[in-house]
């Protein structure tokens, strides 16, 4: 079974400002990929970046990336030049296999609610 | 806009009822997942049908079932409803089985009282 922990239940950050949020996780996987997800004050869970295990190369979206640290087990995730758009609540997702064996899910941390201060 | 459509958006109920929430994928995608997300246990998986047939279970209590039909759509029927099942319930698709990225909908909120 996985985990995925993300200790920062809130952050404030300056619009305009670059902003990290924390993500770790804890797999015996050899491969596994790892997500993050935006989750809006209106409710929607957006899809914003993904990051396989055997990726040589952090992944990037626009103002997005995450900085991708196998062997420290962290996956956090980089905002550059935050927006007041940006006031959401962010999860970390790792995909791996279930505890029963049979097939490989998304495991969520608990999220960390970022807010984009004017 | 994900392209996955949920409905109904709200729903409010009493307990000991019966509910069913119906979503349907993005166009192409094969594989439906049922999560649910409460303020106590985060959000969590309940259920994986692909192109039909159930492919992996999670945290599905015994009074949930779900079902995906010839047309890709899927519901997840909630009966006996406690209070404790008041939550959102999510839909997510993604092309193939589990190791695509999942786009999710926008939810259904689930109110027992």
């Amino acid at each position: 079974a996985q985990k995925i922990t993300q200790t920062q239940p809130g952050m404030f950050v300056q619009e305009k400002e670059a902003v990290t949020l924390d993500c770790t996780y804890d797999t015996s996987d050899q491969s596994y990929g790892l997500f993050w997800y935006k989750q809006p004050s209106s409710g929607e869970m957006i899809f914003l970046i993904y990051q396989g295990s055997y990726d040589e190369q952090n992944a990037t979206e626009g103002r997005y990336s995450l900085n991708f640290q196998k062997a420290r087990k962290s996956a956090n995730l980089v905002i550059s030049a935050s927006q007041l758009g940006d006031s959401a609540m962010y999860f970390c997702a790792m995909r791996g296999w279930l505890s029963s064996g049979s097939a490989r899910q998304l495991t969520f941390g608990s999220g960390t609610q970022l807010t984009v201060l004017p | 806009d994900s392209g996955v459509t949920q409905t109904p958006k709200h729903l409010i109920t009493a307990t000991g009822q019966r509910v069913t929430l119906r979503c349907s994928p993005r166009s192409g995608d094969l594989s439906v997942y049922w999560y649910q997300q409460s303020l106590d246990q985060g959000l969590q998986f309940l259920i994986q049908y692909y192109n039909g047939e159930e492919r992996a279970k999670g945290n599905i209590l015994e009074r949930f079932s779900a079902q995906q039909f010839p047309d890709l759509h899927s519901e997840l029927n909630l009966s006996s409803l406690e209070l404790g099942d008041s939550a959102l319930y999510f839909c997510a698709s993604s092309v193939r089985d589990h190791g695509d990225t999942q786009y999710f909908g926008p939810g259904t909120r689930l109110t027992v009282l």
